[in-house]
């Protein structure tokens, strides 16, 4: 079983839609989850973070997490074609020396204007 | 956000070659940074953990003979390509954790390597 598990997409919205981007994730001890977006031959860049249960908004992203299922998600409102791009899900551990995160494949977004 | 700089960001050498590949945290310490691998349509793969002061600690699979790894500072990390190889043509990211943001990763630019 993978780690983190995001389904590769692609996911096709049309401009001005919500985008649902999922994540799972198998250590029940995580504590600290990512979001980051990384443009075609660009390195990622970090979108959103969450530490607690529930709901995290800023600006048009809002993501959600549910230790209980393991399950973190983003929120994409008014979708835009500039947000097409592959969405990366990262979770760390609890403890540990390092920091070390642990991503998912990504999930592809593609905005239709 | 904080600011991590990566040099050079492109690279072609010839095969058998070294490549040395600088990664620098540029407003905040970092006494760990994180160096990763991206084949085309891949996701990232963890390749190491550089540690200031101490030896880098490498992932499965991953030589560190050919990729060796100095934390000389705590703003300075850098990678060395060992004898490159067409195989080892790749995008090498960089990324550093910065603990008054939570220790949320912050990356740099990356390097695209290619060994002709």
């Amino acid at each position: 079983q993978k780690e983190v598990e995001q389904n590769s997409g692609p996911l096709s919205v049309p401009e001005g839609a919500i985008a649902s981007l999922n994540c799972t994730y198998s250590d029940r001890g995580s504590q600290s989850f990512f979001w980051y977006r990384q443009y075609s031959g660009k390195s990622p860049e970090l979108i959103m973070s969450i530490y607690s249960n529930g709901d995290k908004e800023d600006g048009r992203f809002t993501a959600q997490l549910n230790k209980a299922s393991q399950y973190v998600s983003l929120l994409i409102r008014d979708s835009q074609p500039s947000d097409s791009a592959t969405y990366l899900c990262a979770v760390k551990g609890y403890g540990g020396a390092t920091n070390k995160l642990i991503f998912g494949t990504g999930t592809l977004l593609a905005v239709q204007p | 956000g904080a600011v991590v700089s990566q040099h050079p960001s492109r690279v072609i050498c010839k095969s058998g070659t070294s490549v040395k590949i600088e990664c620098r945290s540029l407003d905040f310490q970092a006494t760990t940074m994180f160096w990763y691998r991206q084949f085309p349509k891949q996701s990232l793969m963890l390749m190491a953990t550089s540690n200031e002061g101490s030896k880098a600690t490498y992932e499965q699979g991953v030589e560190k003979d050919k990729f060796l790894i100095n934390h000389a500072s705590l703003t300075l990390s850098t990678l060395t390509v060992t004898s490159a190889h067409p195989e080892d043509s790749s995008f090498y990211i960089c990324s550093a954790p910065r603990v008054v943001a939570g220790n949320e990763q912050f990356f740099g630019p990356g390097t695209r390597l290619t060994v002709l």
